[in-house]
C-alpha cells in the first residue's frame, strides 16, 4: 500500500498570499497518477488536480500541480476567500487507491 | 454532466446491515467504474473499493473484505454500498465517484450519513 503523507497539517495564510502544500508518497507513485481534491464543510470533495498537473474542468488556474515520483506540489498562487478549505492528495495508480491525511488551509 | 445522487442519512442498530444507493444522473454509467469512500466524523477520506457496473466486478479494499458488499444495477444506472454487521467504528459519511482511470474520481454524490447507535 502507497502511504500518502500531506504537510503541514495545517497552513494558515491570507488572501492573496501564495499557498504551498506538500504530498509526499512511500513508494513511487504510477503513471502519474496523482490527484488534488478541496473539500469544504458539509461538502464532498471536488476534483482539482488530476495526473499530477493537469486541472480539472472548471478549475480556476490559479490552482496548479508539479511534481513526479514520490514528491508532489499544489500550488495556489493568489488566495481567495472561497479557497480555505481541506485539501487532499491521492493515488489511483496502485490498489487500494490511497489519500494522504489532509492539509487545512485556514484564514490567517 | 452526469451527477451522482444517493439516497438519504440512515440510523441504524449495531449488527445490522446498510444498504445505499448511488444513482447516475444525467448520463450512465457507461464504461466507468464506481468507488466507494468513507469519511468518519472529522476524519479523512478512506477508499472502500470499486465495482465496475457494465461488468459487475467489484474490487474491495482489504480492511473491508467480507462485510462490505458492492452491486449495481446497469438498467438503472444505480450503484449500491451494503455494509453488514455495523458497528459505532462504522458511523460516517459514505461518498460514491466516478472512478476513471486517467482523471480520478470525478463527480462525486453528495453523501450519505449513516450513524451506528443503539
Amino acid at each position: 500500500e502507497i502511504v500518502l503523507t500531506q504537510s503541514p497539517g495545517t497552513l494558515s495564510l491570507s488572501p492573496g498570499e501564495r499557498a504551498t502544500l506538500s504530498c509526499r508518497a512511500s513508494h513511487i507513485v504510477s503513471s502519474s497518477y496523482l490527484a488534488w481534491y478541496q473539500q469544504k464543510p458539509g461538502q464532498a470533495p471536488r476534483l482539482l488536480i488530476y495526473g499530477v498537473s493537469s486541472r480539472a474542468t472548471g478549475i480556476p488556474d490559479r490552482f496548479s500541480g508539479s511534481g513526479s515520483w514520490t514528491d508532489f506540489t499544489l500550488t495556489i498562487s493568489r488566495l481567495e476567500p472561497e479557497d480555505f478549505a481541506v485539501y487532499y492528495c491521492q493515488q489511483y495508480g496502485s490498489s487500494p487507491i490511497t489519500f494522504g491525511q489532509g492539509t487545512r488551509l485556514e484564514i490567517k | 454532466q452526469v451527477q451522482l445522487v444517493q439516497s438519504g442519512a440512515e440510523v441504524k442498530k449495531p449488527g445490522s446491515s446498510v444498504k445505499v444507493s448511488c444513482k447516475a444522473s444525467g448520463g450512465t454509467f457507461s464504461s466507468y467504474a464506481i468507488s466507494w469512500v468513507r469519511q468518519a466524523p472529522g476524519q479523512g477520506l478512506e477508499w472502500m473499493g470499486r465495482i465496475i457496473p457494465m461488468v459487475g466486478i467489484a474490487t474491495y479494499a482489504q480492511k473491508f473484505l467480507g462485510r462490505v458488499t458492492f452491486t449495481a444495477d446497469k438498467s438503472t444506472s444505480i450503484a449500491y454500498m451494503e455494509v453488514s454487521s455495523l458497528r459505532s467504528e462504522d458511523t460516517a459519511v459514505y461518498y460514491c465517484a466516478r472512478d476513471d482511470d486517467l482523471l480520478g474520481f470525478d463527480p462525486w454524490g453528495q453523501g450519505t450519513l449513516v450513524t451506528v447507535s443503539s
